[in-house]
């Protein structure tokens, strides 16, 4: 099985001010990789996926991730946050053995301070 | 686009209760599947669904019992609710042809009393 680590619980950073949400996953076979949002008292959102190919991937809302095959990591980020990127933010893996089954990360809480 | 929706946004129950989270999908999606989401420990998979009538064990799956009738309904029973399963619980679907991502619905909070 897959294990996901997410290194920062909480992640509070200044309006405008870039932010890094971290990423680690254990195995180095072929992955998936997604990044989700939860806004409070909503369910998941996709923000992103890297399926194969180029290892930027863009997402919605301004956010980007990198796939790092050699770190096995996806880490997550933006340039210049606003008061709406506070919410919750999970990083997922899936592979070729676990097919459909997702594991996911503990979940970075990001706090933006105006 | 894709909507998943659950029976009930908040939900009490008393210990020893049978507790029924129902979930429903509109995209002919063949997965199907239950996380609880707790702080700290992120989602953890309860069970899942390939197909109708065929449900697969996930990480946790003690205490809880899943049923899938039809296609687009996917329900999970806790047979005797205990306060440790005060939870959120989470409903998401996906097509079979994978690794696609995952759809999720709004989520239920359940409070064991």
């Amino acid at each position: 099985a897959q294990s996901v680590t997410q290194l920062d619980s909480q992640v509070p950073v200044f309006e405008e001010a870039p932010v890094e949400l971290r990423c680690n996953y254990s195995s180095s076979v072929s992955v998936y990789l997604f990044w989700y949002v939860q806004y409070p008292n909503q369910g998941l959102q996709l923000l992103l996926k890297y399926l194969s190919g180029s290892t930027l991937v863009k997402g919605i809302n301004g956010f980007e991730a990198e796939f790092n095959k050699s770190q096995t990591s996806f880490h997550l980020r933006k340039p210049s946050v606003h008061i709406s990127d506070t919410a919750e933010y999970f990083c997922a893996v899936s592979d070729w053995n676990t097919g459909n089954q997702f594991y996911f990360g503990t979940g970075t809480s990001l706090t933006v301070i105006p | 686009d894709v909507k998943v929706t659950q029976s009930s946004r908040y939900l009490v129950k008393r210990t020893g209760e049978k507790v029924f989270l129902e979930c429903v999908q509109d995209m002919d999606h063949e997965n199907m599947f239950w996380y609880r989401q707790d702080p700290g420990l992120g989602l953890r998979l309860i069970y899942f669904s390939y197909d109708v009538k065929m449900k697969e064990k996930g990480d946790i799956p003690e205490g809880y019992s899943v049923s899938r009738e039809k296609k687009e309904r996917f329900s999970l029973i806790l047979e005797s609710a205990s306060t440790n399963q005060t939870s959120m619980y989470l409903c998401a679907s996906s097509p079979v042809a994978g690794p696609y991502e995952q759809y999720f619905g709004p989520g239920t909070r359940l409070t064991v009393t």
